[in-house]
């Protein structure tokens, strides 16, 4: 079966830091691209970040482009994002989720989708 | 950027009903349309992807249909569980990929 579980979330200051990690299983994680996804509180879903099996190529939306980084271990089976600068509109529920990159052999639909952590930026 | 429009932004429909939720692209996206289902507390989950391909696991109640810019997800029988939020979703220009706003079918 596979699964995603995301863990890192929290209250942080504006303008401060926070790492989001996402563990996987049940696929070879290597093999597909990851995105993560958020939800602000009461609105729809917002695509933030994805990055290739490899590692080697990542994409961010412009809203969070030189603040957040989209990264993965694939020896970890392990996505992360790493999130600086932090600001009140980044306060939202974060989900990883395979897929998002609609290229060669990947998809660019999300299945699945892990249950979500919540980053909360305020003084 | 293409933006995606979903209509209706709440939709009223009775257990046994259909139900039918559409969503416009701003341009064309082709079939590279997905749709997915959210109930509160919980994850998204994929229903459609490439405008009419069930997932898998998903009950054949649910059907996509549609192509260029125009798309529909008809539900042909409603459940009690399927009252949700659903989205649609395209996958064919990015960065970034984008979803529409969102249907809330309720009771």
């Amino acid at each position: 079966e596979v699964q995603l579980l995301e863990s890192g979330g929290g209250l942080v200051q504006p303008g401060g830091s926070l790492r989001l990690s996402c563990a996987a299983s049940g696929f070879t994680f290597s093999s597909y691209a990851m995105s993560w996804v958020r939800q602000a509180p009461g609105k729809g879903l917002e695509w933030v970040s994805a990055i290739s099996g490899s590692g080697g190529s990542t994409y961010y939306a412009d809203s969070v482009k030189g603040r957040l980084t989209i990264s993965r271990d694939n020896s970890k089976n392990t996505l992360y994002l790493q999130m600086n600068s932090l600001r009140a509109e980044d306060k939202a529920v974060y989900y990883c989720a395979k897929g998002g990159l609609h290229s060669g052999s990947y998809r660019g639909w999300f299945d699945p989708w892990g249950q979500g952590t919540l980053v909360t930026v305020s003084s | 950027e293409i933006v995606m429009t979903q209509s209706p932004a709440t939709l009223s429909v009775s257990p046994g009903e259909r139900a039918t939720l559409s969503c416009r692209a701003s341009q064309s996206v082709s079939s590279n349309l997905a749709w997915y289902q959210q109930k509160p507390g919980q994850a998204p989950r994929v229903l459609i992807y490439g405008a009419s391909t069930r997932a898998t696991g998903i009950p054949a109640r649910f059907s996509g249909s549609g192509s260029g810019t125009e798309f529909t997800l008809t539900i042909s029988s409603l459940q009690s569980e399927d009252f949700a939020v659903y989205y649609c979703q395209q996958y064919n220009n990015w960065p970034p990929v984008t979803f529409g706003q969102g249907t809330r079918l309720e009771i």
